[in-house]
């Protein structure tokens, strides 16, 4: 059971490129969500789905896009990358209901020069 | 403002010690509160998950304790290892079923040989 599995580990962009970070979960969870970290700081919400077909934004929308096609997988675009995106991004999951725990995956560390 | 304010910033112990770590929150609606332990270049685990009604909550060497009426939590490690080294983050859930979480910046927390 790998759980929720976000690739790439590392990346790095020239302003201006555009990427997509990849996550997918095995758990057959509806909810996923996509957070940026940046150093001292609390994870902040970029984007989160309910289900297939479903997205929101979060707090920090802005810069991103997402789509969900499937329950197992929950891309995150960046288009025009900017210095500002630099960052650790986390996925998570959970199954709808009960204790509502998210489990995250183990991040991708982008830089943006 | 939701917020979550956690206390020390970083901690240094050694080995075998016990220690405690702080959290403050002003979040409206509650719903529970968590404790994460994220490891180096990992993402965040939870270790418990707290409701309203719950005063005290355990895991191992893990005690958590949560009073409602002055919104403060703690998280108590006990007999510490070199492996509890590690942020520890306080995350607090409101609203409704997407799981809307307010994340504090963690407590980095080192054990000494």
């Amino acid at each position: 059971n790998a759980g929720v599995t976000q690739t790439p580990k590392f990346r790095i962009l020239k302003i201006g490129q555009s990427m997509t970070l990849q996550c997918a979960q095995d758990m057959n969870h509806n909810y996923m969500y996509w957070y940026r970290q940046d150093p001292g700081m609390g994870l902040k919400l970029i984007y989160y789905s309910v289900g297939a077909g479903i997205t929101d934004k979060g707090e920090v929308p802005n810069g991103y896009n997402v789509s969900r096609s499937t329950t197992e997988d929950f891309p995150l675009r960046l288009e025009l990358a900017a210095p500002s995106q630099t960052s650790v991004y986390f996925c998570a999951s959970r199954t709808t209901g009960g204790s509502n725990i998210q489990y995250f995956g183990a991040g991708t560390r982008l830089s943006v020069l | 403002k939701n917020q979550v304010e956690q206390s020390p910033q970083s901690l240094i112990i050694l080995e075998g010690k016990n220690c405690t770590l702080q959290c403050n929150y002003t979040v409206s609606p509650f719903s529970n509160l968590r404790w994460y332990k994220q490891d180096t270049g990992r993402g965040p685990v939870s270790l418990t998950i707290m409701t309203f009604s719950e005063n005290t909550k355990s895991n191992g060497r893990y005690t958590a304790t949560l009073d409602a009426d002055t919104k403060q939590s703690s998280l108590h490690i006990t007999a510490s290892q070199l492996s509890d080294s590690a942020s520890y983050i306080c995350v607090v859930a409101y609203g409704g079923s997407q799981g809307n979480l307010i994340f504090g910046k963690g407590t980095k927390l080192s054990v000494k040989p």
